[in-house]
């Protein structure tokens, strides 16, 4: 299986300030034949399903913000949240597509400070 | 609006079967794979599986062989069966489309004796 390691595992952040949450996989996330990155990015915030905020890299999915940005290459990956707000409270995810089984990062939880 | 609703059996004893189907309101069935995802207590994303229209499978080997699932394309309905569960399968239990654009309000299944 495809490893995710997120860090950090915990996001303390200031209002208006920007924040980043890093992704790896222990593999190439790169699809060669279509030059597509399988890497999606979630948003789970308290009490409710998870919402996709990234698809493949660096989509924004409908209605997600544009301070939302996904960025990276290979195996290593950003999340970058340019001016954090209140309503981004919740823990992020990463998630691979370019392998069965999908396999997802243990999560990073963003605080409001 | 696409719409997920999931019902099924929220409490099991050990070595019973967990039974639990989805219902797809205001979207078009054949155009996605059709996925189930878990999250035990406090901890993070698993994948489970997915199927299509045709039902065509792909499973997460962690559950051990021990996760069926099925299609009802008539009512717009896929479904997700765990033999043998034991307390470990507790979790919520969600369904989603296979670009996770789309979530189920999710479900917590316990197994306890």
């Amino acid at each position: 299986d495809i490893v995710m390691t997120q860090t950090p595992l915990s996001l303390p952040v200031t209002p208006g300030e920007p924040a980043s949450i890093s992704c790896r996989s222990s593999q190439s996330l790169l699809d060669n034949d279509n030059k597509k990155t399988y890497l999606d990015w979630f948003l789970q915030k308290p009490g409710q399903s998870p919402q996709l905020l990234i698809y493949t890299l660096s989509n924004r999915a409908s209605g997600v913000p544009d301070r939302f940005s996904g960025s990276g290459s290979g195996t290593d990956f950003t999340l970058k949240i340019s001016r954090v707000e209140a309503e981004d409270v919740g823990v992020y995810y990463c998630m691979q597509r370019m392998a069965f089984p999908w396999t997802f990062g243990q999560g990073t939880k963003l605080e409001i400070k | 609006q696409v719409q997920l609703q999931q019902w099924g059996t929220g409490l099991l004893k050990p070595s019973e079967t967990l039974s639990l189907t989805c219902g797809l309101y205001g979207g078009s069935f054949s155009d996605h794979y059709w996925s189930w995802i878990r999250q035990a207590p406090g901890k993070g994303l698993e994948w489970i599986g997915e199927i299509n229209h045709s039902g065509r499978t792909n499973y997460n080997p962690s559950l051990d062989g021990r996760v069926t699932m099925f299609v009802d394309t008539s009512k717009n309905e896929f479904s997700l069966k765990v033999r043998s569960v034991t307390a470990a399968d507790t979790a919520v239990y969600y369904c989603a489309n296979s670009y996770m654009d789309t979530w189920g309000q999710g479900m917590l299944v316990a197994v306890s004796s």
